[in-house]
């Protein structure tokens, strides 16, 4: 199974701030990464698939970028609703998998 | 709209069936795969399996044993059944709509999930 470690597994932030969520899988999956952001409660949504194109509705604050092993999610202008977990998942081959996510708090 | 609802107990006691069923409204079943996921308290999200509307199924080898996916496109639903369950197996269950995406310069594809359920915790216990 390719392995998916995402960085940090915590993060404070503060409205405006510019954050970065790293990504790192076990073995080349090209392209193919997705995001999502999960609020308590809630289900998860898709941000970006194939590492940097963003889902319809997503504001254009969220980019992706990477290949490889090596992916990155910025948030430029932190605002109050992504207040959020965000998991990244490998999207090459089965079975699909999921980094342990991303707090990101205040 | 579409939106994906789980539903099926909450509850279920050691060594017997987890049954969900996902309901699909706003839009039809058909043309799509449909996927399971779930997340144990604190561990990772896990992918459980998906079918396509046509019956095709593809699970996740650690736990193809204990598990069916079906579709009734008569319904507009399809439904998860994950046998000999342990308390391993408490989770929250989520149903999602899987995107497969062809590239065909590179004769490969991908996978993701464009559309989630809210979920469903089913705890085992007896």
């Amino acid at each position: 199974d390719i392995q998916m470690t995402q960085s940090p597994s915590s993060v404070s932030a503060s409205v405006g701030d510019r954050v970065t969520i790293t990504c790192r899988a076990s073995q080349d999956i090209r392209s193919w990464l997705a995001w999502y952001q999960q609020k308590p409660g809630q289900a998860p949504k898709l941000l970006i698939y194939a590492a940097s194109s963003l889902q319809s509705g997503v504001p254009s604050r969220f980019s992706g970028t990477g290949s490889g092993t090596h992916f990155t999610l910025t948030i430029s202008s932190l605002q109050p609703d992504d207040f959020a977990t965000y998991y990244c998942q490998q999207a090459h081959s089965f079975p699909l998998t999921f980094g342990l996510g991303t707090k990101l708090e205040i | 709209q579409v939106q994906l609802q789980e539903s099926g107990p909450g509850l279920v006691k050691p060594s017997e069936t987890l049954s969900l069923t996902c309901s699909v409204s706003g839009g039809s079943i058909n043309s799509y795969y449909w996927s399971w996921i779930r997340q144990p308290p604190g561990k990772r999200v896990e992918w459980i399996g998906h079918i396509h509307y046509s019956g095709d199924t593809t699970y996740n080898p650690s736990l193809q044993s204990r598990v069916t996916i079906s579709v009734d496109a008569s319904q507009n639903q399809f439904s998860l059944n994950l046998n000999s369950v342990t308390a391993a197996d408490t989770a929250v269950y989520y149903c999602a709509r899987i995107r497969r995406r062809v590239v065909v310069a590179t004769d490969t594809d991908y996978w993701y999930f464009d559309l989630w359920g809210r979920g469903t915790l089913v705890i085992v216990s007896s």
